[in-house]
C-alpha cells in the first residue's frame, strides 16, 4: 500500500464556493499528479509537479489550480466551483527513477 | 504519441474461469506498461508494470500479464477468477516526462 491521503473523501458544496483538495504522500517522492475522473470513466491528468515550486498543466484543461511548498504536499484549488466541476480527482505521486506511480483513494466533488 | 486502447468495456466471466481483460498499446521506443484495479468508490490499485525482461509478468491477487511486442499487446489474465475480481480495470503507459496515459477501462464482471 502507498502511504498517499487525500481529504476530503467526499464533499458537497454549492456553486460559487472555494474548496481545496489536499493530498499528502510520506514516501518522500518528488513527483505528484492530480487525476479527474467522472464516475466509472477513464483519467486525464489535470496538473502535475516535479518538485518544490515545480507545477505544470496536463493534458486536460482545468479551472483548479495547484501549488508545490513542500514536497510531501501538493492541494488542489477551486476558486469559483460550478456544477461542471463534480467529478473524482485522485491525486499520485512517484519517485524519480522508479517507474510506478501510487494513488490516492481519491476525493469525490459534488458541486450543487 | 503514446497510447493505450482497451477494447472491450465489460468483460463476463464465471467464478473459477480463466479471464483476459485486453490491452494494447502504441508508443514510440520501448514500453513500460501498466495495470490498475478500481474498486467502487476507491483509487486505483497497482497490479503489475512490465518495464523489461520476461514477457510473463506476475502481480498481485493472482494477476499476471503478458507483453507481446509483435501484437503490441499486453493482456492481464488470471487462471480461475473471483467474485471479488470484479472491479474497474485500467491500462496505462508512460508517457513523455513520466505521465501516465491511460485506457477507458475496462469492467469486470465476475458470477457466482
Amino acid at each position: 500500500e502507498a502511504d498517499i491521503y487525500q481529504t476530503p473523501r467526499y464533499l458537497v458544496i454549492g456553486t460559487g464556493k472555494k474548496i481545496t483538495l489536499e493530498c499528502s504522500q510520506t514516501m518522500g517522492h518528488d513527483k505528484m499528479y492530480w487525476y479527474q475522473q467522472d464516475p466509472g470513466m477513464e483519467l486525464h491528468l489535470i496538473h502535475y509537479s516535479y518538485g518544490v515550486n515545480s507545477t505544470e498543466k496536463g493534458d486536460l484543461s482545468s479551472e483548479s489550480t495547484v501549488s508545490r511548498i513542500r514536497t510531501e504536499h501538493f492541494p488542489l484549488t477551486l476558486e469559483s466551483a460550478r456544477p461542471s466541476h463534480t467529478s473524482q480527482y485522485l491525486c499520485a505521486s512517484s519517485v524519480t527513477g522508479g517507474h510506478t506511480i501510487y494513488f490516492g483513494e481519491g476525493s469525490w466533488l459534488t458541486v450543487v | 504519441a503514446q497510447s493505450v486502447a482497451q477494447p472491450e468495456d465489460q468483460v463476463n466471466v464465471a467464478e473459477g474461469n480463466p479471464l483476459t481483460v485486453k490491452c494494447t498499446y502504441s508508443v514510440s521506443g520501448n514500453p513500460y506498461l501498466f495495470w490498475y484495479v478500481q474498486y467502487p468508490n476507491r483509487g486505483l490499485q497497482f497490479l503489475l508494470k512490465y518495464i523489461t525482461g520476461d514477457n510473463l509478468v506476475k502481480g498481485s491477487y493472482g494477476f499476471e500479464a503478458e507483453f507481446n511486442k509483435s501484437q503490441t499487446s499486453f493482456h492481464l489474465k488470471k487462471p480461475s477468477a473471483l467474485v471479488s475480481d470484479s472491479a474497474l480495470y485500467f491500462c496505462a503507459v508512460r508517457g513523455p516526462t513520466d505521465k501516465l496515459i491511460f485506457g477507458t477501462g475496462t469492467r469486470l464482471q465476475v458470477f457466482p
